[in-house]
């Protein structure tokens, strides 16, 4: 089946560090490609998206690009704010006849930025 | 603004009392999911729906049962039957036919006491 691999961390970095956190998936098709953001108490929120290979998504400084042949789709950011600290989640989704969207999550990785 | 809206925030239930979460959306999607996070921890999908009347098993949907009378309502009860249901719990939506990205509520927080 479906799965997604990613750092679990925690993650601390000071500010203006640069971040990378690496997600890699597994899928027998050609999935759709997330980041999720959750900040305390509250639920996901859609970072950046790719829907095929070689898609870059970006939002907000955050970068991701679809790598079919690596299977990965790092998110990377060049200069980290303490208002980023937050657990980021990398997500696919693909489509089956019976059943519609499927999406798997990763665990999640928590960033803490420090001032 | 459209959206998917959870109710209540925080849900506190006795031993052997069955509660159930909201979840309505006004975005027009057809599938609508349901996932349980615990401390610390990724999503677990509870339950699915892909239309109307219709819905499936996620991955620990044991204690748990949904309904889906409604396009705009999914609702989750917690039963009894749940031996550990104290856990945050996400509702999601997405459009069916396309492959796009889920819109989440802002969960709700259940806890027994």
């Amino acid at each position: 089946g479906n799965s997604v691999t990613q750092m679990e961390g925690p993650v601390t970095l000071s500010e203006e560090a640069f971040l990378t956190i690496n997600c890699t998936y597994t899928a027998t098709g050609y999935p759709s490609l997330f980041w999720y953001v959750q900040y305390p108490g509250e639920g996901l929120q859609l970072l950046l998206k790719a829907t095929k290979a070689d898609d870059k998504g970006s939002n907000k400084g955050f970068e991701a690009t679809y790598r079919k042949e690596t299977t990965s789709f790092h998110l990377e950011k060049g200069s980290v704010q303490v208002s980023d600290s937050a657990v980021y989640f990398c997500a696919l989704s693909d489509q089956s006849v019976n059943y519609g969207q499927n999406f798997v999550f990763g665990p999640g990785t928590r960033l803490s930025v420090l001032p | 603004d459209g959206g998917i809206t959870q109710s209540p925030k925080y849900l506190f239930r006795k031993e052997g009392q069955n509660v159930t979460l909201s979840c309505e959306q006004n975005l027009n999607h057809d599938a609508m999911y349901w996932y349980r996070q615990d401390p610390g921890q990724g999503l677990r999908l509870i339950y699915y729906s892909q239309i109307v009347n219709d819905f499936q098993k996620g991955d620990i949907a044991e204690g748990y049962s949904v309904s889906r009378e409604k396009k705009e309502s999914f609702p989750l009860t917690v039963t009894s039957a749940q031996k550990n249901p104290t856990a945050f719990y996400l509702c999601a939506s997405s459009m069916k036919r396309a492959v796009t990205e889920a819109f989440f509520g802002q969960g709700t927080r259940l806890t027994v006491v």
